[in-house]
């Protein structure tokens, strides 16, 4: 699987929109784009994910750059319950099951402040 | 649905101790994974089922660590014996095939050994 690369942490404001970037410049064609985020103390949680297109769920969006080096994950208005770790996960199926795992790094810290 | 149900939340016990951490996937998956979190390595894949199959341990990190699945509603994390460094959070997770919503994790065993 591809690795990623993402910023150590972030500050956002409440209400305003955070921007998480992620980069994969090495992905493959058959490669997906997962965001996982994990609030403290509990499990990682499906946000959203996407293969070419910008994809947007109840949650967020996500947006492909055309050449899909690079990703951002749009939380358009972001509240304090949205302090978390964000994982950006490339893998081979976008199925949830053996044919790319889903292999975390270390992803961005997210702060939501008053 | 309950989500994925992980048992006990919280494990103190002695080193040299069997220790046994136990899951319930979401009715319906056909895999389940076992993932291991601490400070310094983050988050860790350490064994996965398929049907109830053993597919890939080479995660597990010694032969003190063994996991069963004896049935599509159950799964165990046996450590024998327990060593402090096996300190971690456990989490569990679920999927099912064809679903390209990746995985669904449990709230995690917080394993602490004296």
């Amino acid at each position: 699987d591809a690795k990623t690369t993402q910023p150590t942490s972030m500050d956002c404001a409440e209400g305003r929109a955070a921007n998480l970037p992620c980069n994969h410049s090495t992905i493959s064609g058959n490669e997906y784009v997962y965001w996982y985020r994990q609030i403290h103390s509990q499990g990682p949680q499906y946000i959203i994910h996407g293969l070419k297109n910008n994809e947007t769920n109840e949650m967020a969006s996500l947006i492909i750059t055309e050449d899909r080096k690079s990703s951002t994950l749009i939380l358009p208005h972001a509240t304090l319950r949205d302090t978390a770790v964000y994982y950006c996960i490339v893998r081979v199926s976008a199925y949830g099951g053996s044919q790319g795992n889903l292999i975390f790094g270390k992803g961005t810290k997210l702060s939501v402040k008053p | 649905d309950a989500g994925v149900i992980q048992s006990p939340r919280h494990e103190v016990t002695e080193m040299g101790q069997e220790v046994t951490l136990r899951c319930k996937p979401i009715s319906g998956h056909d895999y389940l994974f076992w993932y291991r979190q601490t400070m310094m390595r983050g988050l860790e894949l350490l064994i996965y089922f398929n049907n109830n199959v053993p597919i890939d341990d080479s995660g597990m990190p010694e032969d003190r660590f063994s996991a069963k699945m004896p049935n599509a509603s159950f799964s165990t994390l046996k450590i024998q014996p327990s060593e402090p460094r096996d300190s971690a959070v456990y989490f569990c997770a679920s999927s099912q095939r064809g679903r390209g919503y990746g995985y669904t994790f449990g709230s995690g065993t917080r394993l602490t050994v004296v």
